[in-house]
């Protein structure tokens, strides 16, 4: 499976401002995604992104206010927008295992807090 | 369109005891399943799956889970719990095909008594 890494590792910001989590995969892969988790909840599917084109985003969720980023096979970013304390979650990234079943392997996540 | 339900939030078990999380899909096309571990602060790991190769799956850590049609469920089960099994456990479900991202249940809170 591959190994996953996100920075940062958790963050504290004031309301209002922006923040960019990054996502590295120790291998080329061809589909990442990206999840939120807010506190005491499942995970929820902010949009998926494939290198070259434009992420797909799932319903609530849009580009202005979560931007990402794909530009090689490893690398992924999401932009949090002009925060408000809802924004409060764990973000995780994840990619495609490689088979055709969609099984996912996750990073560590991005423990966020707003004020 | 699909979804998973996970029944009870928490499930409690003494160190020893079986362990049984209960999860039911509904999935318009031939569902892939998935369970999926958290510790705490920590990201998910894969415990097994499901790919239609076989209805029984072993999985990490001693655990498996049964596919059910019929029902349409795929319950994890360990036959003795230890206190490092202690976790969220999710379910998820997939359509296959690469592209899309899992659906999740709500997730199930093992708590293991000594």
């Amino acid at each position: 499976s591959a190994v996953i890494s996100q920075k940062p590792s958790r963050d504290i910001c004031q309301r209002g401002t922006s923040l960019t989590i990054q996502c590295q995969v120790d291998s080329q892969v061809t589909m990442m995604f990206w999840y939120r988790q807010q506190p005491g909840q499942s995970l929820t599917l902010i949009a998926t992104a494939n290198q070259g084109s434009e992420a797909t985003y799932e319903s609530g969720f849009v580009i202005d206010k979560f931007p990402i980023s794909r530009p090689n096979l490893t690398f992924s970013t999401l932009t949090v927008s002009n925060m408000s304390p809802e924004d409060s979650s764990i973000y995780l990234c994840s990619v495609d295992g490689g088979s055709y079943y969609n099984e996912q392997f996750f990073g560590p996540g991005t423990r966020l807090t707003v004020l | 369109a699909q979804s998973v339900t996970q029944l009870g939030s928490h499930v409690s078990v003494s160190e020893g005891a079986l362990v049984l999380l209960r999860c039911n899909y509904s999935s318009s096309v031939p569902p892939y399943l998935f369970w999926y571990v958290q510790y705490p602060n920590q990201g998910l790991q894969l415990l097994l799956k499901y790919t239609s190769a076989a209805t029984l799956v072993k999985g990490i850590n001693g655990f498996e889970a049964e596919f059910k049609k019929s029902e349409t469920s795929f319950h994890l089960t360990k036959p003795s719990a230890h206190m490092s099994d202690a976790a969220e456990y999710f379910c998820a479900v997939s359509s296959g095909g690469g592209a899309d991202g899992l659906t999740f249940g709500k997730g199930t809170h093992l708590i293991i008594q000594p």
